[in-house]
């Protein structure tokens, strides 16, 4: 497997701009979780997905922020608009089994956001 | 709500010896899960070792090694025999065992520096 997949690894945009992050789990994962990293906070969960459905979005910042999972290979991560306290890097990670907290999560490379 | 301390910023280490990271913890929960997780200059967020609350041994993963107190909420990580490799950020996370908590409360990382 490729393992998890985000793209793009690297965005540059315009304060207000809107900008989307993408991930594609591996397959037959079934939890998804997306988490922002910076110098000032860490690492931060924002939501995360059971079987497509989303189950904690306590930590999203901002209603600027959304997330969606249409199914169990692809979601994302929208901003809009975006703000240059969005520069960051953000994670997408994936584990096997929803009923198992055991199971390692399996991080994507990233995605850094510069907001200018 | 659980919280995550790591309270060595920085740590650094000659090739070829020990070095010790710490972690504490703060729970009210009896069972849960600890990790370490790796994040070098790559980005790459990789699990290097978890323990079970409930076990009383100590996880090893070939030079890597935990000193699980569970009384004291700590939960330190011994890095034998130091490489290069080994240089990076490390973080400490908690994970409920409750089904429904899915989500894991990370550290803020110690940066280990390997001196060749």
């Amino acid at each position: 497997d490729a393992g998890v997949i985000q793209s793009p690894r690297h965005e540059v945009t315009e304060m207000g701009q809107e900008v989307t992050l993408r991930c594609k789990p591996i397959s037959g994962h079934n939890s998804l979780f997306w988490y922002r990293q910076t110098m000032m906070r860490g690492l931060e969960l924002l939501i995360y997905f059971n079987n497509n459905v989303p189950i904690d979005d306590s930590g999203m910042p901002e209603d600027r922020f959304s997330a969606k999972m249409p199914n169990a290979s692809f979601s994302t991560l929208k901003i809009q608009p975006s703000e240059p306290r969005d520069s960051a890097v953000y994670f997408c990670a994936s584990s096997p089994r929803t009923s198992d907290p055991y199971n390692e999560q399996f991080f994507g490379p990233g995605t850094r956001l510069t907001v200018l | 709500a659980q919280t995550v301390t790591q309270s060595q910023p920085e740590m650094s280490v000659q090739e070829a010896e020990t070095v010790t990271l710490s972690c504490t913890y703060d729970t009210s929960e009896s069972d849960y899960y600890l990790f370490w997780y790796k994040q070098p200059p790559s980005r790459q967020m990789i699990l290097v070792i978890r323990q079970e609350a409930y076990k009383q041994q100590n996880a090893t993963e070939n030079r890597f090694s935990v000193n699980f107190q569970k009384a004291a909420k700590s939960f330190s990580l011994k890095i034998s025999d130091s490489q290069l490799g080994d240089a990076a950020m490390y973080f400490c996370a908690y994970r409920s065992a409750n089904t429904n908590a899915g989500k894991s409360t990370f550290g803020d990382g110690t940066t280990l520096t390997v001196k060749p």
